[in-house]
């Protein structure tokens, strides 16, 4: 069964770059299939996508926060990862890592759901 | 891109049926059939509870349906219990600038 976990800093200071990676077991990163994504939620608030990257390293994000986002992964490691630049308190959220099953014969790359989550880590940015 | 369109509250008593609509348009949830719905519970990862408008992951009880008319989704439960007082959102792929998007979420509480 692939479980995912979040691990980083949980304390960010503003216009810093925040940094999370999410580790894979029960199951290899590499195999085809899925994208592998980052979810915020903001305090109190509803799900916010990040963006996604395919084991061979192919990246889709959202719009809103395209310039200060990169999405790496580490096949080795089974590893990948969220930079997120220049925070504000308004990056203030939980993040949560997910596998997301690829939808393949569209014209823009998606996902049909996501499953499973990581249990999420509160990211705080504050100095 | 905007949100799906979810009421913020729904309620029910236990036993009893509720229904939550998830309101897109055309380019995702009228336009494809990959919408799904996700329980999370307050401090909890959210969990999936329906894929491809209407499937059930193995485990999640039948007491849980997804169905689509138009540029609406729904998710039905039935027999309402105490544990299905929690926070659902929709969730669809989308043919514009971005490729997939959140309603805003439902809280549903149990009476």
């Amino acid at each position: 069964q692939v479980q995912l976990q979040e691990s980083g800093p949980g304390l960010v200071k503003p216009s810093q770059t925040l940094s999370l990676t999410c580790t894979v077991s029960g199951g290899s990163i590499s195999s085809g299939g899925y994208y592998w994504s980052w979810i915020r939620q903001h305090p109190g608030k509803g799900l916010e996508w990040i963006g996604y990257i395919y084991y061979s390293g192919s990246t889709y994000y959202n719009p809103s926060l395209k310039s200060r986002v990169t999405i790496s992964v580490d096949t080795s490691k089974n590893q990948f990862s969220l930079k997120l630049s220049s925070v504000t308190a308004a990056d203030t959220a939980v993040y949560y890592c997910a596998r997301a099953t690829a939808i393949f014969g569209v014209v823009i790359p998606g996902v049909r759901w996501f499953d499973p989550w990581g249990q999420g880590t509160l990211v705080t940015v504050s100095s | 891109q905007s949100a799906l369109t979810q009421p913020a509250s729904v309620s029910g008593s236990p036993g009893q049926s509720i229904t939550i609509s998830c309101t897109g348009t055309s380019s995702d949830v009228g336009g494809y059939n990959y919408v799904s719905w996700y329980q999370q519970h307050p401090g909890k990862a959210p969990k999936l509870m329906i894929y491809d408008v209407s499937n059930r992951p193995s485990g999640v009880s039948n007491r849980f349906s997804g169905s689509k008319s138009g540029n609406t989704a729904s998710l039905t439960i039935s027999g309402l219990q105490a544990e299905d007082e929690a926070d659902y959102y929709c969730s669809s792929y989308t043919s514009s600038s971005t490729p997939m998007v959140f309603g805003g979420g439902t809280k549903l509480t149990v009476l």
